[in-house]
């Protein structure tokens, strides 16, 4: 079966850049798994940063940028700050209705 | 504003039943997709189930043929019915407004702040 796949955790300097990856096990991530991106902090509920590879949701800062960079759709967070410190999640759509999550990256900003 | 509440989660045991509700606010539900996303400690998002505005349904593996999606029109509310629960059901559930992104997918633009569901003996 097809897993999404996330790095598990990743470290930022306050006010760098860091890029997290979202890419299948079996194949490559193309605008056509329309990928989506969503936010979380501990106790609360998801926030959605990206949909459709690259446009933001609704009051989203273009900090946060989607895309898609070789065979995997792509988070990237500029000007990291404190607050960023959370569990990054990436959507993709499998068809026939069904989507699927990646196992979320914890991002450190330090 | 758009709001979501979720409620109906308890502590319940092997093999029972539950329903939980999504009370919507802010927006029609039958002009809208809804889905479902769970949560079990310390784990990840998983999708679960979505129900597209013309009705058709949709589960992911771990729990087709025992979880039910549905909306009720007229109390703006969608509902998920969970049968045969099992211990790995264990997890916060929440409800989410869903947005159609092309070829028949779906992304949630909104969400519920969950509710706990508990299956346990």
């Amino acid at each position: 079966q097809t897993v999404v796949t996330q790095e598990p955790s990743f470290s930022v300097s306050p006010g760098g850049t860091v890029t997290l990856t979202c890419g299948l096990s079996s194949g490559s991530v193309s605008t056509s798994d329309y990928p989506s991106w969503y936010r979380q902090t501990p106790g609360q509920a998801p926030r959605t940063l990206i949909y459709n590879t690259n446009t933001r949701s609704s009051g989203v800062p273009d900090r946060f940028s989607g895309s898609i960079l070789g065979n995997k759709a792509a988070l990237t967070i500029t000007g990291a700050q404190a607050d960023d410190e959370s569990d990054y999640y990436c959507m993709l759509y499998m068809g026939s209705g069904i989507s699927m999550f990646g196992g979320g990256t914890k991002l450190t900003v330090l | 504003e758009v709001v979501l509440v979720e409620t109906g989660g308890s502590l319940i045991q092997p093999g029972g039943s539950l329903r939980l509700s999504c009370a919507a606010s802010g927006f029609t539900v039958s002009s809208n997709y809804m889905g479902w996303v769970r949560q079990a400690p310390g784990k990840g998002l998983e999708w679960v189930s979505l129900i597209y505005i013309g009705g058709n349904t949709y589960y992911g593996d771990s729990v087709k043929g025992r979880f039910t999606i549905s909306r009720d029109n007229s109390k703006n509310t969608a509902h998920l019915q969970m049968n045969s629960l099992r211990a790995e059901d264990t997890a916060v559930y929440y409800c989410a407004r869903g947005k159609y992104c092309g070829s028949g997918c779906v992304y949630f633009d909104y969400w519920g702040q969950g509710a706990l569901v508990t299956v346990s003996s």
